[in-house]
């Protein structure tokens, strides 16, 4: 059964940092290219980045408003992904999601992909 | 960035009955290098995350039950429910993967009249 499991939320203050991690199972994690998408309290879904798998180049894209602040990371070893969050803002606070990305590239173009299956999510609070 | 512009924000639809919701984006999402629709459909129930239903515009997700369906042209897609059951009630999400960012429509509820 694939599974992904969220940790690492929790109340910050503005300014300071968190690590959030997901945990794969279930499936050949170093083939997925692996996307955290975000909702915030009562709102919709808001793509934060993604990190395609390392033989597509092992890169990652960000959305704009978390660009220079987050960073996703992986360990294909530990069938780990990570994503590091600094210099937060009242505005991150959210519900934080790992999925599974199917994006592909293919003719040297990489293209980005639907998201399946989703993780639980965990909660990241930005309050003073 | 490619817009999603989901109508209507909420339906009641009665049991048994069609609910039809509508998804436009901001430019086609139809690529020329492989004549597919790059647009998913997601069902988010509350306190769960969300679940995808359908890829490529209309292409059903195993387990998926077949009164969903998906249809669509380059920039506006329908998501159908065909006779809508008690377990359907949630929030359903559009989502292009055309180019990056992937965006999301804002969502559409859908309730038991």
């Amino acid at each position: 059964e694939v599974q992904l499991v969220e940790s690492g939320g929790g109340l910050v203050k503005p300014g300071g940092s968190l690590r959030l991690s997901c945990a794969a199972s279930g499936f050949t994690f170093s083939s997925a290219w692996m996307s955290w998408v975000r909702q915030a309290p009562g709102k919709g879904l808001e793509w934060v980045g993604r990190i395609k798998r390392n033989t597509d180049g092992g890169t990652a894209d960000y959305a704009a408003p978390v660009k220079g602040r987050f960073t996703i990371s992986r360990d294909d070893s530990k069938s780990m992904l990570y994503l590091h969050m600094n210099s937060l803002k009242a505005e991150d606070t959210a519900v934080y999601y790992c999925t599974t990305d199917y994006g592909y590239c293919t003719d040297g173009i990489c293209w980005g992909g639907f998201f399946d299956p989703w993780g639980q999510g965990t909660l990241v609070t930005v309050s003073s | 960035d490619i817009v999603m512009t989901q109508s209507p924000d909420s339906l009641a639809v009665s049991l048994g009955e069609r609910a039809t919701i509508n998804c436009k984006s901001s430019q086609s999402v139809l690529s020329s290098s492989n004549s597919k629709k790059h647009l998913a459909w997601y069902q988010q129930k509350p306190g769960q995350p969300p679940k995808l239903l359908i890829h490529w515009a209309s292409t059903r997700e195993s387990g998926v039950p077949d009164r969903f369906s998906g249809s669509g042209s380059g920039t506006d897609f329908t998501l159908t429910i065909s006779s809508l059951q008690a377990e359907d009630v949630a929030v359903y999400f559009c989502q292009q993967y055309y180019s990056t960012p992937p965006t999301f429509g804002g969502g559409t509820k859908v309730e038991i009249k």
